[in-house]
């Protein structure tokens, strides 16, 4: 069955260690997307990518970065320079230029920092 | 720019009664409508959307919402609330490029037995 898998389910950081959170899709679709969640603030956009080797900063970008080498995959790493990196992590994707189909999302990695 | 405000962030309801999680939006074209349901600990899944075709859509679950043009609502209801209904819903809305969707802040759903 298609769908979008994130690993690892849980995630332990130390300070000023980076660390990435995978997201793999096979579902064919273009876009991807990296959402953070905290309790009470819904979801709050990362880090977007239409089409391979490009992506687009969102609403809270900073600390983080990500890379799209390939259609299927989309890593986001969590630098040092993330004050605040505890949270639950999603990732979605969905078709490119098709805005009524929604996104499909993974299953999420909760990310702590010790 | 495109947004949607979900009233409450939290809703209590007994088992078998009437679920009404409301959201309204703000859109400058005509919008893209969804909800979402997250499970503790889970990815979202979605329940239903709007999309144009017809102002009653049905979704998953025995869900449904309405999409009031002159309210800008689009309300997401449930005639018997069942003990797993409990979560959190999630109303969102295409953005004007149509490349993201912009979420709510969502409402969590509590089913009382």
């Amino acid at each position: 069955d298609g769908g979008i898998t994130q690993s690892p389910k849980y995630l332990f950081r130390k300070e000023g260690q980076n660390v990435t959170l995978s997201c793999e899709q096979n579902l064919n679709h273009d876009a991807m997307y990296w959402y953070r969640q905290d309790p009470g603030q819904g979801l709050r956009l990362i880090y977007y990518s239409q089409i391979v080797n490009d992506f687009q900063k969102g609403d809270i970008a900073e600390g983080y970065s990500v890379s799209r080498e390939k259609k299927e995959s989309f890593p986001l790493t969590v630098t040092s320079a993330q004050k605040n990196p505890t949270a639950f992590y999603l990732c979605a994707s969905s078709y490119s230029g098709v805005p009524n189909y929604g996104y499909t999302f993974g299953s999420g990695t909760r990310l702590t920092v010790v | 720019a495109q947004s949607v405000t979900q009233l409450g962030s939290h809703v209590s309801v007994s088992e078998g009664a009437l679920v009404l999680l409301r959201c309204n939006y703000s859109s400058s074209v005509p919008p893209y409508l969804f909800w979402y349901v997250q499970y503790p600990n889970q990815g979202l899944q979605l329940l239903l959307k709007y999309t144009s075709a017809a102002t009653l859509v049905k979704g998953i679950n025995g869900f449904e919402a309405e999409f009031k043009k002159s309210e800008t609502s689009f309300h997401l209801t449930k005639p018997s609330a069942h003990m797993s209904d409990a979560a959190e819903y999630f109303c969102a809305v295409t953005n004007v490029s149509g490349n993201k969707l912009v979420f709510g802040a969502g409402t969590i759903l509590r089913v009382k037995s």
